[in-house]
Protein backbone atom coordinates (compact mmCIF):
# COMPACT_ATOMS: atom_id res chain seq x y z
CA UNK A 1 0.00 0.00 0.00
CA UNK A 2 0.95 3.45 -0.07
CA UNK A 3 3.85 4.75 2.71
CA UNK A 4 4.87 7.77 3.82
CA UNK A 5 8.49 7.38 4.92
CA UNK A 6 9.45 8.88 8.51
CA UNK A 7 12.81 10.20 9.50
CA UNK A 8 14.42 10.44 11.53
CA UNK A 9 13.76 6.70 12.98
CA UNK A 10 14.90 7.69 16.08
CA UNK A 11 16.67 11.00 17.78
CA UNK A 12 18.81 11.68 21.27
CA UNK A 13 19.24 15.05 22.14
CA UNK A 14 19.73 17.12 24.75
CA UNK A 15 16.94 18.91 27.09
CA UNK A 16 16.64 22.34 25.35
CA UNK A 17 17.71 21.41 21.42
CA UNK A 18 15.67 21.83 18.93
CA UNK A 19 13.73 19.08 17.44
CA UNK A 20 13.36 18.39 13.38
CA UNK A 21 11.60 15.62 11.54
CA UNK A 22 9.71 15.01 8.24
CA UNK A 23 7.86 12.69 6.30
CA UNK A 24 7.96 12.20 2.47
CA UNK A 25 5.94 10.36 -0.27
CA UNK A 26 5.99 9.16 -3.82
CA UNK A 27 2.45 10.68 -3.93
CA UNK A 28 0.56 13.66 -3.31
CA UNK A 29 -1.37 13.94 -0.25
CA UNK A 30 -4.60 15.84 0.73
CA UNK A 31 -3.98 16.33 4.17
CA UNK A 32 -1.18 16.02 6.67
CA UNK A 33 -1.46 15.20 10.51
CA UNK A 34 0.99 14.89 13.23
CA UNK A 35 0.00 12.65 16.46
CA UNK A 36 2.48 12.07 19.31
CA UNK A 37 2.27 8.87 21.19
CA UNK A 38 3.27 8.09 24.52
CA UNK A 39 4.06 4.43 26.31
CA UNK A 40 1.30 2.13 26.42
CA UNK A 41 -1.77 5.14 24.70
CA UNK A 42 -3.25 6.13 21.86
CA UNK A 43 -1.83 8.79 19.79
CA UNK A 44 -2.89 12.28 20.43
CA UNK A 45 -3.34 14.98 17.71
CA UNK A 46 -0.70 17.82 17.81
CA UNK A 47 -1.49 19.57 14.34
CA UNK A 48 -3.56 19.34 11.74
CA UNK A 49 -2.45 20.46 7.79
CA UNK A 50 -5.00 21.33 4.99
CA UNK A 51 -3.48 23.42 2.65
CA UNK A 52 -0.05 23.12 0.76
CA UNK A 53 2.42 25.33 2.03
CA UNK A 54 0.44 25.92 5.19
CA UNK A 55 2.52 26.41 8.34
CA UNK A 56 0.71 25.83 11.35
CA UNK A 57 2.25 26.50 15.41
CA UNK A 58 0.71 24.65 18.63
CA UNK A 59 3.05 26.54 21.28
CA UNK A 60 6.81 24.95 20.72
CA UNK A 61 5.72 22.59 17.59
CA UNK A 62 5.52 24.05 14.72
CA UNK A 63 4.59 21.82 11.04
CA UNK A 64 4.68 22.46 7.55
CA UNK A 65 2.43 21.01 4.50
CA UNK A 66 5.33 21.03 1.61
CA UNK A 67 4.24 22.81 -1.75
CA UNK A 68 4.71 19.60 -3.83
CA UNK A 69 1.83 18.28 -1.37
CA UNK A 70 4.33 15.23 -1.07
CA UNK A 71 6.07 16.12 2.15
CA UNK A 72 5.66 17.64 5.57
CA UNK A 73 7.88 18.62 8.18
CA UNK A 74 7.62 18.55 12.20
CA UNK A 75 9.80 20.78 14.21
CA UNK A 76 9.54 21.10 18.01
CA UNK A 77 11.56 23.77 19.78
CA UNK A 78 13.45 23.90 23.23
CA UNK A 79 12.74 20.68 23.67
CA UNK A 80 11.82 19.56 27.36
CA UNK A 81 11.45 16.04 29.10
CA UNK A 82 7.93 15.07 28.25
CA UNK A 83 8.41 15.59 24.74
CA UNK A 84 9.83 12.08 24.70
CA UNK A 85 7.92 9.87 23.19
CA UNK A 86 7.04 8.83 19.11
CA UNK A 87 5.33 10.73 16.51
CA UNK A 88 4.03 9.83 13.36
CA UNK A 89 3.12 11.43 10.48
CA UNK A 90 -0.28 10.51 8.97
CA UNK A 91 -2.15 11.92 5.92
CA UNK A 92 -4.98 11.22 3.41
CA UNK A 93 -4.34 10.97 -0.35
CA UNK A 94 -7.58 11.50 -2.00
CA UNK A 95 -9.80 14.21 -0.59
CA UNK A 96 -12.65 13.01 1.70
CA UNK A 97 -11.07 9.57 1.64
CA UNK A 98 -11.37 8.24 4.86
CA UNK A 99 -8.52 5.80 5.96
CA UNK A 100 -5.03 7.70 7.00
CA UNK A 101 -2.24 6.43 6.15
CA UNK A 102 1.05 6.51 8.81
CA UNK A 103 4.47 6.67 8.59
CA UNK A 104 6.71 4.38 10.79
CA UNK A 105 7.05 7.08 13.77
CA UNK A 106 10.51 8.54 15.34
CA UNK A 107 11.30 7.49 18.44
CA UNK A 108 12.19 10.92 20.37
CA UNK A 109 14.85 10.45 23.70
CA UNK A 110 15.80 13.68 26.02
CA UNK A 111 18.77 13.28 27.89
CA UNK A 112 18.18 15.61 30.99
CA UNK B 1 -10.17 18.14 20.97
CA UNK B 2 -12.51 15.58 20.82
CA UNK B 3 -12.70 12.59 23.32
CA UNK B 4 -12.50 8.78 22.39
CA UNK B 5 -12.64 6.18 25.40
CA UNK B 6 -11.76 2.67 24.98
CA UNK B 7 -12.35 -0.01 27.19
CA UNK B 8 -10.80 -2.19 29.06
CA UNK B 9 -7.27 -0.75 28.96
CA UNK B 10 -5.65 -3.91 29.23
CA UNK B 11 -7.49 -7.66 28.90
CA UNK B 12 -5.91 -11.11 29.65
CA UNK B 13 -7.78 -13.99 28.60
CA UNK B 14 -7.50 -17.69 28.01
CA UNK B 15 -7.13 -19.02 24.34
CA UNK B 16 -9.74 -19.81 22.53
CA UNK B 17 -12.18 -17.34 24.61
CA UNK B 18 -13.59 -14.42 22.69
CA UNK B 19 -12.68 -10.44 23.84
CA UNK B 20 -14.96 -7.23 23.05
CA UNK B 21 -13.42 -3.76 23.21
CA UNK B 22 -15.63 -0.98 23.44
CA UNK B 23 -14.52 2.41 21.87
CA UNK B 24 -16.97 5.75 22.79
CA UNK B 25 -16.65 9.18 21.01
CA UNK B 26 -17.72 10.65 24.65
CA UNK B 27 -18.45 14.20 22.62
CA UNK B 28 -19.27 14.05 19.43
CA UNK B 29 -20.94 11.76 17.03
CA UNK B 30 -18.69 9.60 15.21
CA UNK B 31 -20.03 8.60 12.00
CA UNK B 32 -16.82 6.72 10.83
CA UNK B 33 -14.70 4.65 13.42
CA UNK B 34 -11.26 2.69 12.98
CA UNK B 35 -9.46 -0.03 14.19
CA UNK B 36 -6.37 -0.32 14.32
CA UNK B 37 -3.51 -3.09 15.65
CA UNK B 38 0.23 -2.32 16.89
CA UNK B 39 3.05 -4.32 17.38
CA UNK B 40 5.76 -3.16 19.52
CA UNK B 41 8.16 -0.65 18.27
CA UNK B 42 5.75 -0.28 15.02
CA UNK B 43 3.35 1.95 13.59
CA UNK B 44 -0.10 1.89 13.29
CA UNK B 45 -1.70 -1.05 11.03
CA UNK B 46 -5.40 -0.27 10.01
CA UNK B 47 -7.19 -3.65 10.22
CA UNK B 48 -10.81 -2.06 9.73
CA UNK B 49 -13.09 0.86 8.37
CA UNK B 50 -16.44 0.84 10.68
CA UNK B 51 -19.26 3.26 9.58
CA UNK B 52 -21.93 3.87 11.63
CA UNK B 53 -25.30 1.24 10.22
CA UNK B 54 -23.28 -0.45 7.84
CA UNK B 55 -21.18 -3.00 7.46
CA UNK B 56 -16.65 -2.73 8.31
CA UNK B 57 -14.65 -2.61 5.56
CA UNK B 58 -11.78 -4.90 6.48
CA UNK B 59 -8.39 -3.76 5.06
CA UNK B 60 -6.56 -7.13 3.27
CA UNK B 61 -5.33 -9.91 5.82
CA UNK B 62 -7.69 -8.76 8.33
CA UNK B 63 -10.07 -12.13 8.98
CA UNK B 64 -13.34 -10.51 9.05
CA UNK B 65 -14.70 -13.75 11.07
CA UNK B 66 -12.51 -13.46 13.69
CA UNK B 67 -12.10 -9.86 14.28
CA UNK B 68 -15.91 -8.38 14.08
CA UNK B 69 -16.68 -5.20 14.19
CA UNK B 70 -20.23 -3.46 15.06
CA UNK B 71 -20.56 0.22 15.23
CA UNK B 72 -24.17 0.36 16.12
CA UNK B 73 -24.59 3.90 16.89
CA UNK B 74 -22.91 7.36 16.13
CA UNK B 75 -21.22 6.97 19.19
CA UNK B 76 -20.28 3.23 19.63
CA UNK B 77 -18.13 0.85 18.04
CA UNK B 78 -16.83 -2.81 19.23
CA UNK B 79 -14.23 -5.08 18.38
CA UNK B 80 -14.48 -8.32 19.57
CA UNK B 81 -11.67 -11.00 19.09
CA UNK B 82 -12.94 -14.31 18.41
CA UNK B 83 -11.53 -17.92 19.16
CA UNK B 84 -8.41 -15.39 20.65
CA UNK B 85 -4.71 -17.33 20.15
CA UNK B 86 -1.46 -16.09 21.78
CA UNK B 87 -0.66 -14.57 18.01
CA UNK B 88 -3.67 -12.04 18.71
CA UNK B 89 -2.29 -10.98 21.73
CA UNK B 90 -0.74 -7.18 20.59
CA UNK B 91 -2.24 -3.05 21.30
CA UNK B 92 -5.40 -2.50 19.92
CA UNK B 93 -6.45 1.26 19.12
CA UNK B 94 -9.78 2.60 17.76
CA UNK B 95 -9.84 5.90 16.55
CA UNK B 96 -13.21 8.32 15.37
CA UNK B 97 -13.60 11.15 13.32
CA UNK B 98 -15.67 13.80 14.27
CA UNK B 99 -17.61 15.37 11.71
CA UNK B 100 -17.81 18.86 12.62
CA UNK B 101 -14.12 19.55 12.45
CA UNK B 102 -11.65 18.99 9.97
CA UNK B 103 -12.74 16.06 7.61
CA UNK B 104 -9.26 14.34 8.22
CA UNK B 105 -9.01 14.64 11.93
CA UNK B 106 -9.32 11.30 13.72
CA UNK B 107 -8.86 11.28 17.34
CA UNK B 108 -7.98 8.10 18.98
CA UNK B 109 -8.92 6.05 22.40
CA UNK B 110 -6.31 5.16 25.01
CA UNK B 111 -5.76 1.73 23.49
CA UNK B 112 -6.18 -1.73 24.59
CA UNK B 113 -3.69 -4.30 25.50
CA UNK B 114 -4.59 -8.06 25.24
CA UNK B 115 -3.12 -10.44 26.22
CA UNK B 116 -3.89 -14.38 25.45
CA UNK B 117 -2.77 -17.02 27.71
Amino acid sequence: GQQLNQSPQSMFIQEGEDVSMNCTSSSIFNTWLWYKQDPGEGPVLLIALYKAGELTSNGRLTAQFGITRKDSFLNISASIPSDVGIYFCAGTLIQGAQKLVFGQGTRLTINP
Amino acid sequence: GAVVSQHPSRVICKSGTSVKIECRSLDFQATTMFWYRQFPKQSLMLMATSNEGSKATYEQGVEKDKFLINHASLTLSTLTVTSAHPEDSSFYICSARDRRVGYAEAFFGQGTRLTVV
